[in-house]
């Protein structure tokens, strides 16, 4: 699976929205963009997943640059509960390994 | 609400012991990954399996891991003689795996075992 770079950690404010960035620009056409995070104490959990279009669902918002090199996580009103790290990402589709390669992921501050 | 199941959650053993962790997968699922989280190399893949088969354990200490899946809901991972150097967290995850089309499927992972290994 290609690279991703994401910061170390980040800090925002209980009911504001937080943006995680991640580049990825070695990403290939195959490539989907996955986001998982996980709790303290917790397996990873999947949060959303996109190839090229901006993609919602109940937990977040996922936008894609148009040449696909960086993405964002959009939590759009964070809660205590989203403090976590948060990882993203690539997956083959071209029959790559099926394992998920994480890297060091984005450790999120949440303060009340 | 489905989930993976992991047993034991904790376990404390002696160097040179056998530890067996336990994984259910979520009924229907028909590939059982099993990953590994340290401090030091973060998560790392193992192992896994697609309708119990193993399809790559090149993640795994040949020697001392053995992973294994007698049926379509119990997968056992095995370490033999343990080591202090394993203690970590071991995570079991399930999926429906699409084949060569697998950049969509989505891993739900167990709790965890945590080990330590005196």
């Amino acid at each position: 699976d290609a690279k991703t770079t994401q910061p170390n950690s980040m800090e925002s404010n209980e009911e504001e929205p937080v943006h995680l960035p991640c580049n990825h620009s070695t990403i290939s056409g195959t490539d989907y963009i996955h986001w998982y995070r996980q709790l303290p104490s917790q397996g990873p959990e999947y949060v959303i997943h996109g190839l090229t279009s901006n993609v919602n669902n109940r937990m977040a918002s996922l936008a894609i640059a148009e040449d696909r090199k960086s993405s964002t996580l959009i939590l759009h009103r964070a809660t205590l509960r989203d403090a976590a790290v948060y990882y993203c990402i690539l997956r083959d589709t071209g029959g790559g390994a099926d394992g998920l390669t994480f890297g060091k992921g984005t450790h999120l501050i949440i303060q009340p | 609400d489905a989930r993976v199941t992991q047993t034991p959650r904790h376990k404390v053993t002696e160097m040179g012991q056998e530890v067996t962790m336990r994984c259910q997968p979520i009924l229907g699922h028909n590939t059982v990954f099993w990953y590994r989280q340290t401090m030091m190399q973060g998560l790392e893949l193992l192992a896994y399996f697609r309708n119990r088969a193993p399809l790559d354990d090149s993640g795994m200490p040949k020697d001392r891991f053995s992973a294994e899946m007698p049926d379509a809901t119990l997968a056992t991972l095995k370490i033999q003689p343990s080591e202090p150097r394993d203690s970590a967290v071991y995570f079991c995850a399930s999926a429906l795996g699409q084949g060569a089309y697998s950049g969509t499927d989505t891993q739900y992972f167990g709790p965890g075992t945590r080990l330590t290994v005196l």
